[in-house]
């Protein structure tokens, strides 16, 4: 079946620092990829999307490319700050019976020091 | 603003009693859904909703049944709650399209002692 494997945290980083998290799935259809992020005490909010090979999602400095070749959906940021300290989830959309669903990974936490 | 609105943020309940978790979308969206977020499990599916009255089962169904009498609502039900099901649990809606994002509420967060 569908599954999303993304890197254990948590990650810590300082400030400005460069943030990747991986990603990778698999898929019996076409998915769409996400990337999902929830900041404490908040549900999860969508930060980018990317539905067919090679697109780049992108939102706050945020960014990740489709990768069909090698099913990963990496994160990344080139200078992270305080603010991003959160739980990203990764995730993708497949074809289920009639309709979809969607498939979320275990999150990674990331803290951000000052 | 787009909303979806969880009926408490949080609750206590004791061994064997009957649960409702309730959510509201001000999206018009078909689709509604229950997850539980556990520690280093991520979101486990437990319910979605595709259209009024009508349900699947997600990957984690037992011990919880669901109701949708109308669109914009979708409930959650423990038949006897246990401390196994003490969790968070967050409710999403979206548009039936594949490629379509998520919204979701606050979440619940469900102590059962």
């Amino acid at each position: 079946g569908d599954s999303v494997t993304q890197m254990e945290g948590p990650v810590t980083l300082s400030e400005e620092a460069f943030l990747t998290i991986n990603c990778t799935y698999t898929a019996t259809g076409y998915p769409s990829l996400f990337w999902y992020v929830q900041y404490p005490g908040e549900g999860l909010q969508l930060l980018l999307k990317a539905t067919k090979a090679d697109d780049k999602g992108s939102n706050k400095g945020f960014e990740a490319t489709y990768r069909k070749e090698t099913t990963s959906f990496h994160l990344e940021k080139g200078s992270v700050q305080v603010s991003d300290s959160a739980v990203y989830f990764c995730a993708l959309s497949d074809g289920w019976g009639g309709g979809f669903k969607t498939i979320f990974g275990a999150g990674t936490r990331l803290f951000v020091k000052a | 603003d787009v909303k979806v609105t969880q009926s408490s943020r949080y609750l206590v309940k004791r061994t064997g009693e009957k649960v409702f978790l309730e959510c509201v979308q001000d999206m018009d969206h078909e689709n509604m859904f229950w997850y539980r977020q556990d520690p280093g499990l991520g979101l486990r599916l437990i319910y979605f909703s595709y259209d009024v009255k009508m349900k699947e089962k997600g990957d984690i169904p037992e011990g919880y049944s669901v109701s949708r009498e109308k669109k914009e609502r979708f409930s959650l039900i423990l038949e006897s709650a246990s401390t196994n099901q003490t969790s968070m649990y967050l409710c999403a809606s979206s548009f039936p399209r594949m490629n379509t994002e998520a919204f979701f509420g606050q979440g619940t967060r469900l102590t059962v002692v």
